[in-house]
């Protein structure tokens, strides 16, 4: 089984400090990582993913995360905030598997973060 | 690019009747889909996946008989929520992803289903 946890429910920071949502995971094999922002009554958007290859992912809108495979965390981080950036943030993970079929495809999310970045 | 299409927006409408939300991969070729259904102030629960041209796959306490999935193209999926009561009420939400193992799931903005 697969697992996500984003400790904080909520997160604020000033404007133009930097920022830090964490996200730990628990998956079988490579982890295939994710991070989506929503904002309110819509869908959600993709930043940015780790597959394989460097640690420090970059990702839109500014947005970077870095993969630490011994503590099994994808902290996603931005180094200056913008009030813009305020949404609820999720991370996600599946197992990095190469066999067919839609379960090999599905995403655990974590509960999500709530961003409020104060100007 | 990557971009899915969800109608309607918002949906609201009586106890008993059927609702069927669309989601469309407006530039590419979708060959798995997700439905999930988010709570206020929750994260996403998967209902069901499904595969082009394949009956779906529902996740354990899904009705599949109440959540109706269709996936009849590479580019369109449908839900039909039938005979929606008040408890049906809620955000859902679809998902798009080609079949090429890295790539991420592309999301539509959402329904908003109220059943009065």
């Amino acid at each position: 089984a697969q697992s996500v946890a984003q400790p904080e429910d909520q997160v604020n920071v000033a404007e133009g400090n930097p920022l830090t949502v964490k996200c730990t995971y628990s998956v079988s094999g490579n982890p295939y990582l994710f991070w989506y922002v929503q904002y309110p009554n819509r869908g959600l958007q993709f930043l940015l993913k780790y597959i394989t290859g460097d640690n420090l992912v970059k990702g839109s809108y500014g947005f970077e995360a870095e993969f630490n495979k011994s503590q099994t965390s994808f902290h996603l981080k931005k180094p200056s905030a913008l009030v813009s950036d305020s949404a609820l943030y999720f991370c996600a993970v599946r197992a990095g598997t190469t066999y067919s079929g839609a379960g090999s495809y599905q995403l655990t999310f974590g509960k999500g973060t709530k961003l409020s970045v104060i100007p | 690019g990557a971009v899915v299409s969800q109608h309607p927006s918002r949906v609201i409408c009586k106890s008993g009747t059927s609702v069927k939300i669309e989601c469309r991969s407006l530039d590419f070729q979708a060959t798995t889909m997700f439905w999930y259904r988010q709570f206020p102030k929750k994260s996403l629960m998967l209902m069901a996946t499904s595969n082009e041209g394949s009956k779906a796959t529902y996740e354990q306490g899904v009705e599949k008989d109440k959540f109706l999935i269709n996936h009849a193209s590479l580019t369109l999926s449908t839900l039909t929520v039938t005979s929606a009561h008040p408890e049906d009420s809620s955000f859902y939400i679809c998902s798009a992803k080609t079949g090429e193992s890295n790539q991420p799931q592309h999301f539509g903005d959402g329904t908003r289903l109220s059943i009065l």
